[in-house]
């Protein structure tokens, strides 16, 4: 059983570029969450999405940021005309379903870095 | 809102010896889980611990346990007969009803030979 896969695990893009996040979940697992770690800093939470819905964005910058989690395929997570300060990690986890949370699992991150 | 907190950002113990990180919390809510990551520097985040509010009892791991204190929103994670490949950041987190996992900032634990 594969664990939550996300890719790729390095991104480099230009300033104004477009970044997309890829996150496959767990086998069984129907629920994703994204979290952005900035360096020497804890994970802050973006946004959690259950399969064609997102559940809440409370985390998720106002603009140029999108995430989605369609019926077939992996979560994307969108930065659009990416600035110098979006670089970090990114983090997906996911798990079985609300209320088992506490089997969260989370992927290996994709170091962003922004020219 | 919930916070995490971690005081201390760096530590060190001698390997084989004991060391004691500490984590404290705010919430008013009563029903809730916590947890202790540990992210070496391959980035993964590996869930080493989880406690679950309404347990009176610690939890135990093999070489790692926890001291929870729930009136006092205390969470400190103990690693006994530390080993070199303990080396790594660890964060305590806090999770919800709303399923939203709050991180702390914190503590990169270094392990003397």
């Amino acid at each position: 059983n594969a664990g939550v896969m996300q890719n790729p695990r390095h991104l480099v893009r230009r300033r104004g570029q477009e970044a997309r996040l890829r996150c496959s979940p767990m086998k069984g697992h129907s629920h994703v969450y994204w979290y952005r770690q900035l360096p020497e800093e804890g994970l802050k939470f973006m946004v959690y999405l259950q399969k064609e819905n997102i559940i809440d964005e409370s985390g998720m910058p106002k603009e140029r940021f999108s995430a989605e989690f369609p019926k077939e395929g992996p979560s994307i997570l969108r930065i659009q005309q990416v600035v110098r300060g979006d670089s970090a990690a990114y983090f997906c986890a996911s798990s079985p379903g609300q209320g088992l949370n506490e089997k969260l699992f989370f992927g290996s991150g994709t170091q962003l870095s922004v020219l | 809102a919930q916070t995490v907190t971690q005081s201390q950002p760096e530590m060190s113990v001698q390997e084989a010896e004991t060391v004691t990180l500490s984590c404290t919390y705010d919430t008013s809510e009563s029903d809730y889980y916590l947890f202790w990551y540990k992210q070496p520097p391959s980035r993964q985040m590996i869930l080493v611990i989880r406690q679950e509010a309404y347990k009176q009892q610690n939890a135990t791991e093999n070489r790692f346990s926890v001291n929870f204190q729930k009136a006092a929103k205390s969470f400190s994670l103990k690693i006994s007969d530390s080993q070199l490949g303990d080396a790594a950041m660890y964060f305590c987190a806090y999770m919800n009803r709303d399923d939203k996992i709050i991180f702390g900032k914190g503590t990169r634990l270094h392990i003397l030979p």
